[in-house]
């Protein structure tokens, strides 16, 4: 069974530019997810979809970031414009959910490692 | 609002030897709880998980313990091995609140050969 799969793995930009990032889930997964891991921290939830609907995107900082999962099955992040702090790895993530056994668990992807200068 | 907490930034075992990492949480809602292990440059990969119905889940080397009146999980490893080696972080989260996970910030495991 493929994992999931994201592009690019690195991206270095300037701040105020624009960036996207590209995921694609396990196969059959309702529910993807999209992290911010920042150096030395744990994932921090950025935005939860369920199908093609938005669940939870209450720590997306909405002025700068957007995401979209058309058709339920790919998606994508967009950073416009970037800031210094928006330095971080982005992980994509999914699941099987949303109920059952199991459910809950979350099978990430590699992660894009974004630099901001 | 730290809801999960791994205090131990870092842990070094001999090779063969048991591992501990520890976790604690504040919320008491939270029916599940996972363990993840990352490699540098790879995401985080699943572990074990268990459910807050339960206090002890095993497979393999690795063994989770829950102490829910403590609000403390656990994980062990026996026996450790090179491999082993990573930053491991324990997550917990709700059904009701849609899966979504909180993560704490970290363990990173050196294994000794």
């Amino acid at each position: 069974e493929a994992g999931v799969a994201q592009s690019p793995r690195y991206k270095i930009i300037e701040k105020r530019q624009s960036v996207a990032f590209w995921c694609n889930p396990i196969s059959g997964h309702a529910t993807l997810y999209w992290y911010q891991q920042i150096l030395g921290q744990g994932p921090k939830l950025l935005i939860q979809f369920q199908n093609n609907g938005v669940v939870d995107d209450s720590q997306l900082p909405k002025d700068r970031f957007s995401a979209e999962r058309l058709k339920g099955v790919d998606s994508t992040l967009k950073i416009q414009p970037a800031k210094l702090e928006d330095s971080a790895v982005y992980l994509c993530a999914s699941s099987p959910g949303p109920s059952g056994l199991h459910s809950y668990e979350q099978y990430f992807g590699p992660g894009t490692r974004l630099t901001v200068t | 609002d730290q809801q999960v907490k791994q205090n131990s930034p870092s842990l070094s075992v001999q090779e063969g030897r048991i591992s501990i990492l520890n976790c604690d949480y504040t919320n008491s809602m939270f029916d599940y709880f996972l363990w993840y292990k990352k490699y540098p440059a790879e995401g985080p990969t699943f572990l074990i998980s268990i459910s807050s119905i339960k206090d002890k889940n095993e497979d393999g080397r690795f063994t989770v313990f829950l102490n829910k009146s403590a609000k403390h999980l656990s994980l062990h490893i026996v026996p450790s091995q090179p491999g082993d080696s990573a930053v491991y972080f324990c997550a917990a989260g709700t059904q009701a609140a849609g899966n979504k996970l909180t993560f704490g910030g970290g363990t990173r495991v050196l294994v000794k050969p």
